[in-house]
């Protein structure tokens, strides 16, 4: 599985945008792109995932570059309940599933 | 519809011990993965069961195990714990074994005096 780079901890304004980069240079064609996120004290959540084409549910978008080296996941209008550790990570389409998390980013939404 | 269920939630043994921690997926789940997820490492993959069958392994010592039943439960087991393995214990459920999204309990927490 392809390893993923995101920052380290980010802040956003309650009501704004908020913009989770994801750098997956080396994400191979049958890698789909996952996004989970876990607030504390609770088990991860899943949040959107993607192949290559942008993607959006009723709680976020994600945009995929169109070389799939890199995706940013959208939170359109984050709320407080927001505040979370967002994960990033490569799935392959086969029968492995086997995932590589690393730490996420660690998103504060402030009011 | 009732989420991953992970029993117990809280859980302090010593070191020698061993302890077994259950995991019951959404009803109709065939695949169950156990991770562990301390401060400093995040999330790390143990071991996947599908139908009852063992398909991935992470890189853990032997001390660590895992069965699934044929209802789709499954359960894991670490053996002579060690301070180390005190770790929030989570457990998956997914549909298939691929590609479909992965739903998590509220974990275990373990801790090893």
């Amino acid at each position: 599985d392809a390893k993923t780079t995101q920052p380290t901890s980010m802040d956003c304004a309650e009501g704004r945008a908020a913009n989770l980069p994801c750098n997956h240079s080396t994400i191979s064609g049958n890698e789909y792109v996952y996004w989970y996120r876990q607030i504390h004290s609770q088990g991860p959540q899943y949040i959107i995932h993607g192949l290559k084409n942008n993607e959006t549910n009723e709680m976020a978008s994600l945009i995929i570059t169109e070389d799939r080296k890199s995706s940013t996941l959208i939170l359109p209008h984050a709320t407080l309940r927001d505040t979370a550790v967002y994960y990033c990570i490569a799935l392959n389409a086969g029968n492995n599933r086997k995932l590589i998390w690393g730490l996420g980013t660690s998103l504060a939404v402030n009011p | 519809k009732a989420g991953v269920t992970q029993t117990p939630r809280y859980l302090i043994k010593t070191r020698g011990q061993q302890v077994t921690l259950s995991c019951s997926p959404i009803s109709g789940h065939r695949s169950v993965s156990w991770y562990q997820q301390t401060p400093g490492q995040g999330l790390q993959f143990l071991f996947e069961y599908f139908s009852e069958t063992q398909r991935n392994k992470g890189n853990f010592p032997g001390r660590f195990s895992g069965r699934q039943f044929s209802n789709s439960r499954s359960e894991m087991n670490v053996s002579t714990l060690e301070l180390g393995d005190s770790a929030l214990y989570l457990c998956a459920s997914s549909l298939e074994a691929a590609n479909t999204e992965a739903f998590f309990g509220q974990g275990t927490r373990l801790t090893v005096v």
